[in-house]
This record gives C-alpha cells, sequence and structure tokens, in this order.
C-alpha cells in the first residue's frame, strides 16, 4: 500500500511571505497527487491537484511541483494572506490493485499572521 | 443544490451500542468513501465504494462495516463501536475515482464519541 508523510506539521508565516509544504509518498506507481485545504470547523476541498505525468501546475498563487524520481511533491503559496490559515492535507492515489485508495498526509497547520 | 449529506452531525454514545452514520449525495456520483480525522494522523481512509455493491478496504477498515446497495447512499456502521473509534468521520463522493476526472466532495463531517 502508499504510505505519505508531510512535513511540516505547523507553519507559521507573515503576510506576503511563501509558504513551502512538501509531502513524500512511498509508492512509485502513484499516479494521482491532489491537496485539499481545510478552514477551522470545515469539511475538506480540493485546492489543486497534480497528475504523475505533469511536473509542475499552478493556478493564481498555489502551485504544486511533483518529483517522481524522489517521490515528493510539494504546495507552494505564494503572498499569503490570513485567509489562507487552514490545515492542508495532501495525498497520492495509489495505481495497484486497490484503484479506489486515496492516502492523505498528517496535515500541515498554515497560519498566517497579518 | 450539490451536496454530500451526513447524518448524525454529532453522537455521544457508549460501548458496544450498534450505530449507523448515513451518508448520501445528489450529484449521481459513482465512487463514494469514508474517512476519520484524528489530530495529527490526518484523513485515514476506512472503506470505498467504486459503484453500486462493490466496497472494498481503505486503510484502517477494523471494527467497519459498509454497504451501498443503492448509488446515492453509504453508509458507515459500527457494530459494536469501541472507544478508540471516537473520531470525526467524513463521507466524500466523486464521479469516478479520485484522479480519473473531477474531485472528492467532502460531507461536512459527524463528530463521534464513544464512552
Amino acid at each position: 500500500g502508499e504510505n505519505v508523510e508531510q512535513h511540516p506539521s505547523t507553519l507559521s508565516v507573515q503576510e506576503g511571505d511563501s509558504a513551502v509544504i512538501k509531502c513524500t509518498y512511498s509508492d512509485s506507481a502513484s499516479n494521482y497527487f491532489p491537496w485539499y485545504k481545510q478552514e477551522l470547523g470545515k469539511r475538506p476541498q480540493l485546492i489543486i491537484d497534480i497528475r504523475s505525468n505533469v511536473g509542475e501546475k499552478k493556478d493564481q498563487r498555489i502551485a504544486v511541483t511533483l518529483n517522481k524520481t524522489a517521490k515528493h511533491f510539494s504546495l507552494h503559496i505564494t503572498e499569503t494572506q490570513p485567509e489562507d490559515s487552514a490545515v492542508y492535507f495532501c495525498a497520492a492515489k495509489w495505481s495497484g490493485t486497490s484503484y479506489g485508495k486515496l492516502t492523505f498526509g498528517q496535515g500541515t497547520i498554515l497560519t498566517v499572521h497579518p | 443544490e450539490a451536496q454530500v449529506t451526513q447524518n448524525p452531525r454529532y453522537l455521544i454514545t457508549v460501548t458496544g451500542k450498534k450505530l449507523t452514520v448515513t451518508c448520501s449525495q445528489n450529484m449521481n456520483h459513482e465512487y463514494m468513501s469514508w474517512y476519520r480525522q484524528d489530530p495529527g494522523l490526518g484523513l485515514r481512509q476506512i472503506y470505498y465504494s467504486m459503484n453500486v455493491e462493490v466496497t472494498d478496504k481503505g486503510d484502517v477498515p477494523e471494527g467497519y462495516k459498509v454497504s451501498r446497495k443503492e448509488k446515492r447512499n453509504f453508509p458507515l456502521i459500527l457494530e459494536s463501536p469501541s472507544p478508540n473509534q471516537t473520531s470525526l468521520y467524513f463521507c466524500a463522493s466523486s464521479y469516478v475515482a479520485p484522479g480519473l476526472t473531477g474531485e472528492l466532495f467532502f460531507g461536512e463531517g459527524s463528530r463521534l464519541t464513544v464512552l
């Protein structure tokens, strides 16, 4: 099966700074890597995702990079704002026989100080 | 309005008393899944279903059962709850398995406490 490690567990930045969250995965057959944002007391929501045939994807202030050789992927948030404060989860989908398994990382609590 | 609805949202129960957490989606999604969220452990997948009558274990299936008799419903059953099943539970659905198309939509969560 898949194992996903996420770091750091907490991240504190000043408004306007960049934030980077990294995840490593164990199974080289994983082929889909989404990132979810969970605001306090709310449900997780997809913010960006990347497939294994792409190295980088951007959407306004957020970007995700994938290094298949090293088996890690990262979320980059530029020009952070207080509303970016939330818990962020990475995930990896295994392409093996259990096609529907989606394994999440442990989460990163991001705090953006005004 | 497209949504994933879970019930109950909050429940306090006692060890051994069978309970069911219902999940219903109105988006005609084929894929549905249950997760539990615990501090420091992230979201862990309990069970998932690729379609009606097709279910499979996630990473932490012990102590749980599911069924998928209809496309819209995917109940989570705790036959004999124990305190270590105290957690925040999320149901989620997507058009097909995650990664093929679209995103995973989560319900609002069900906070379960087992005494």
